[in-house]
């Protein structure tokens, strides 16, 4: 069964300096990999996705994410934090055909942004 | 702009008392799922919709039924609500092979 570890609970960093959230799954073949932005009382919004090809994905409100076959991770970086990044992260892993299976998602990241 | 809404965005219910949430997409996404996410939880998938073929999660409660009358609306009837399904419920839909689109949420209370 495919799992997602997002060792992370709670992250603080200072307007300005560099992120990465940590995610790595567990899947037995190729997967497709999403991360989501949740604010609080809010749906999920997607950042970006990863299905094949080029490993480095740029997402939106300049998100990226790389995914390591070798190390089975799909980290989520941004050089520089806003203070409206502050949210709840979700790192999802999808099977191939994920338009009829579920996702499955890790635990979240809390990101608090310090002025 | 296409997107997924949910109806309503909060909803109090008494213990035991019927409830729907709605969902309706202008995606024209053929599968439609629905979530719980419990306070600093991961969401939970209750179950999905692929066009009319329905799937349930096998831990899905009996309480939780779902309904989906054409391709843009799907309901969540929860019987006989409980304190414990207090949550958000998250409506999400993706055409076959994509991305999941998620809606803003319903946030249940029940007294």
């Amino acid at each position: 069964a495919q799992s997602v570890t997002q060792p992370d609970i709670h992250i603080t960093v200072s307007e300005g300096a560099s992120l990465e959230l940590r995610c790595n799954y567990s899947y037995g073949a190729t997967p497709y990999l999403f991360w989501y932005v949740q604010s609080p009382g809010q749906g999920l919004q997607l950042l970006l996705k990863y299905f094949s090809g080029d490993t480095l994905v740029q997402g939106i409100k300049g998100f990226e994410a790389e995914f390591k076959r070798s190390q089975s991770s799909f980290n989520l970086r941004k050089p520089s934090v806003h203070w409206s990044d502050a949210a709840e992260y979700f790192c999802a892993v999808g099977q191939g055909d994920t338009g009829r299976r579920a996702l499955t998602f890790g635990s979240g990241t809390r990101l608090q942004v310090q002025p | 702009d296409a997107m997924v809404i949910q109806n309503p965005r909060y909803q109090v219910t008494q213990f035991g008392k019927p409830v729907t949430l709605s969902c309706s997409q202008t995606l024209n996404h053929n599968v439609m799922y629905w979530y719980q996410q419990k306070s600093s939880q991961a969401p939970k998938l209750l179950f999905h919709y692929y066009d009319k073929d329905f799937n349930n999660e096998a831990d899905t409660p009996d309480n939780f039924q779902s309904r989906r009358p054409n391709t843009s609306f799907c309901f969540l009837d929860i019987r006989s609500p409980g304190l414990g399904d207090a949550a958000m419920y998250l409506c999400a839909t993706a055409a076959k092979r994509e991305t999941q689109y998620f809606g803003p949420g319903t946030r249940l209370l029940v007294l």
